[in-house]
């Protein structure tokens, strides 16, 4: 079955430190990934999308990695501010369409305190 | 602000009843996605519409169906509501057929369902 994990589940890091978010998924064979950020109470808003030839993606203080051998992905973010609070969603694409080529992961909760 | 509108923000209802979720694609767009976000589930894809005919079809229950209208709206209709349908209901369109992530995609502020 596919599947997107992704970790730490919740995160508190003070305001202007770094902090990295992993994506692991199983989905096979693999079309793209993504990275959402989504603010409480709004929908999400895409980041990154890197396909399986692409090792790294930046936006900003945004910078997304992806290794396809070892189906990992981290999103890693630099000098962070308050709002960068948020949600933030990895999503796998499978290469044939429909809606079973999408897994979504959970998501992981960043809190940035200043 | 993403361009896409959906209402109402929030929606109370009891179970058993039926609601209708409401969504404005962005001008231009052929496809609406809808999905559902729960607290332990994360987004779940539901289904897609472009140019008025179902495109794709995910875990929606059968209590569920959704359409688009030939001004490009859409709606999402829940009905014999259940307490776990309790959620966020998110709408997304593009102007392209493809689903996310293939395509930018740009999601509305969503609907908090609460069923009690």
């Amino acid at each position: 079955k596919n599947q997107v994990e992704q970790s730490p589940q919740s995160l508190i890091i003070l305001e202007g430190k770094n902090c990295t978010l992993q994506c692991n998924y199983t989905v096979s064979p693999f079309s793209n990934l993504r990275w959402y950020k989504q603010d409480t109470g709004r929908g999400p808003v895409s980041l990154t999308i890197m396909t399986f030839s692409e090792n790294t993606k930046s936006n900003g203080r945004y910078t997304a990695t992806l290794d396809a051998d070892t189906k990992q992905s981290s999103l890693h973010i630099t000098a962070s501010q308050l709002s960068d609070s948020a949600s933030y969603i990895c999503v796998v694409s499978a290469p044939r369409g429909g809606a079973d080529g999408l897994t979504f992961g959970k998501g992981t909760h960043l809190i940035i305190q200043p | 602000d993403s361009g896409v509108t959906q209402t109402p923000k929030h929606l109370i209802t009891a179970t058993g009843q039926r609601v209708t979720l409401r969504c404005s694609p962005r001008s231009g767009d052929l496809s609406v996605y809808w999905y559902q976000q729960s607290l332990d589930q994360g987004l779940q894809f539901l289904i897609q519409y472009y140019n008025g005919e179902e495109r794709a079809k995910g875990n929606i229950l059968e209590r569920f169906s959704a359409q688009q209208f030939p001004d490009l709206h859409s709606e999402l209709n829940l009905s014999s509501l259940e307490l776990g349908d309790s959620a966020l209901y998110f709408c997304a369109s593009s102007d392209q057929g493809s689903h996310l992530p293939n395509t930018e995609a740009f999601f509305g502020q969503g609907t908090r369902l609460t069923v009690v």
